[in-house]
């Protein structure tokens, strides 16, 4: 079985601040993949940043990257350049292989304030 | 429409009604999902068809009934439903499942009040 943690129900930052959502996983398997996903008011969950298990480079999308420590299971999402609308709750899930089943945690609340 | 779509976007229902939640896909893909969204809990997978085939039913209650006539369009058949049962319904799809990359993507929801 997996589990992800999301230890921080809500976090706030300043625009153009930079901020660091944490999440720690477990899983007994060796192929696995992360995500980061963002769900804004509207409630349209998106795909923020992906990271294979196997790669050791951090992966990055624009203002949005990861720092991924495998040996320690986890895998924190910084946001550079806060903007509002990086408002959100945002969730970090874990895939094993080639399995169907996205295992998520509970949610890290981001508030953006001017 | 592009991407996921879901109707309707709001739903109460009393416990005795019969309702459906409808989701479709304009991605090409051949995979969906039903998921369950309660407030301060994580994402709970239902179900999950491939290929218009059932592959996962995670103990959800008879009460939920999927159907899914092809791999675009999936349905939520809702009988005898509990409060309990209020939450936010997610569909998701992806691309063929066993492939390493199969990202899901999300619909925006159906709000579901029991009364």
């Amino acid at each position: 079985a997996q589990t992800v943690t999301q230890s921080q129900p809500e976090m706030s930052v300043q625009e153009a601040e930079t901020v660091t959502l944490s999440c720690t996983y477990d899983t007994s398997e060796s192929d696995y993949y992360l995500f980061w996903y963002k769900q804004p008011p509207s409630r349209q969950m998106i795909l923020v940043i992906r990271q294979e298990a196997y790669k050791q480079q951090n992966a990055t999308e624009n203002r949005f990257s990861v720092n991924f420590q495998k040996a320690a299971k986890s895998f924190s999402l910084k946001i550079s350049d806060s903007q509002l609308g990086d408002a959100a709750m945002y969730f970090c899930a874990l895939r094993t292989g080639t399995a169907s089943k996205l295992t998520f945690g509970t949610g890290t609340r981001l508030q953006v304030t001017l | 429409e592009t991407g996921v779509t879901q109707t309707p976007r709001h739903l109460v229902m009393g416990m005795t009604n019969k309702k459906s939640l409808k989701c479709e896909q304009h991605l090409g893909h051949n995979a969906m999902y039903w998921y369950k969204q309660s407030a301060k809990k994580p994402l709970e997978l239902m179900f999950v068809y491939n290929f218009k085939e059932q592959t996962e039913n995670n103990s959800v209650p008879s009460r939920f009934s999927p159907e899914c006539p092809n791999s675009s369009h999936l349905f939520l058949h809702l009988h005898t439903l509990q409060p309990e049962d209020s939450a936010l319904y997610l569909c998701a799809s992806s691309h063929l499942l066993g492939t390493a990359r199969n990202e899901q993507f999300f619909g925006p929801g159906t709000r579901l009040t029991v009364l």
